[in-house]
């Protein structure tokens, strides 16, 4: 079965640095990868997904991640923190085949220091 | 274009009691999803609407939960009898056609306390 580690489950940077949260999947086949955001009280919105082509995925507010097959990852970064990213963030990975349901990670919860 | 509906928000009861979550999603998704998100934990799938039929309710405890789709439009989600551990946030998502490339969508999700 699939599954979806997430290392760390709370990173705390200062504005302005570096974001960095990984994302390790387990499948003999390579899946679609999804990040997800999650504010406080509402759902999850979609941040950058691969399914196929370009490795390095550029998504919303300044996100991107990159797909490495030889280390199964999908670690998300983003080059200059920001008070408003605080939220907690989910990887997901999707099959490719069946119901292409969706298995999430337990989540890293990432705070900005001012 | 409207987002997924749910409700109601939040949800108290004591254990034992039955509770139903209603969920509308975005107009002209085939696909419906419910999730279960415990407090530090990833969402959960509890069961995959396609249309007004079932794709996956693997994760569902039948003994005590169900979902309806009618008409393959809105769904609701009953608990019955509920115990502690359902205490949870219930997601609801949809998406166009529930292919592996497709983005969910999410609601804001459902609230439940246990007592």
């Amino acid at each position: 079965a699939q599954s979806v580690t997430q290392l760390g489950s709370h990173v705390s940077v200062s504005e302005g640095a570096l974001v960095l949260l990984r994302c390790n999947y387990s499948s003999s086949v390579p899946p679609y990868l999804f990040w997800y955001v999650q504010y406080p009280n509402q759902g999850l919105q979609l941040l950058l997904k691969y399914t196929t082509g370009a490795t390095l995925v550029k998504g919303i507010n300044g996100f991107e991640a990159e797909f490495k097959k030889s280390e199964t990852s999908f670690h998300l970064t983003k080059p200059s923190a920001h008070m408003s990213d605080a939220a907690e963030y989910f990887c997901a990975v999707s099959e490719v085949s069946g119901t292409y349901k969706y298995i999430f990670g337990t989540g890293t919860r990432l705070k900005v220091l001012a | 274009e409207a987002g997924v509906a749910q409700s109601p928000r939040y949800k108290i009861i004591e254990k034992r009691q039955s509770v139903a979550f209603w969920c509308n999603p975005i107009s002209g998704h085939a696909t419906l999803y419910w999730y279960q998100q415990i407090l530090g934990q990833g969402p959960k799938l509890l069961i995959q609407f396609q249309n007004n039929g079932v794709v996956d309710d693997s994760q569902l405890p039948k003994d005590r939960f169900s979902a309806e789709r009618l008409k393959g439009v809105d769904s609701t989600l009953k608990i019955q009898p509920a115990k502690l551990e359902d205490s949870a946030v219930y997601l609801c998502a949809s998406s166009l056609l529930g292919q592996a490339n497709n983005e969910q969508f999410f609601g804001p999700g459902t609230r439940l306390t246990v007592l």
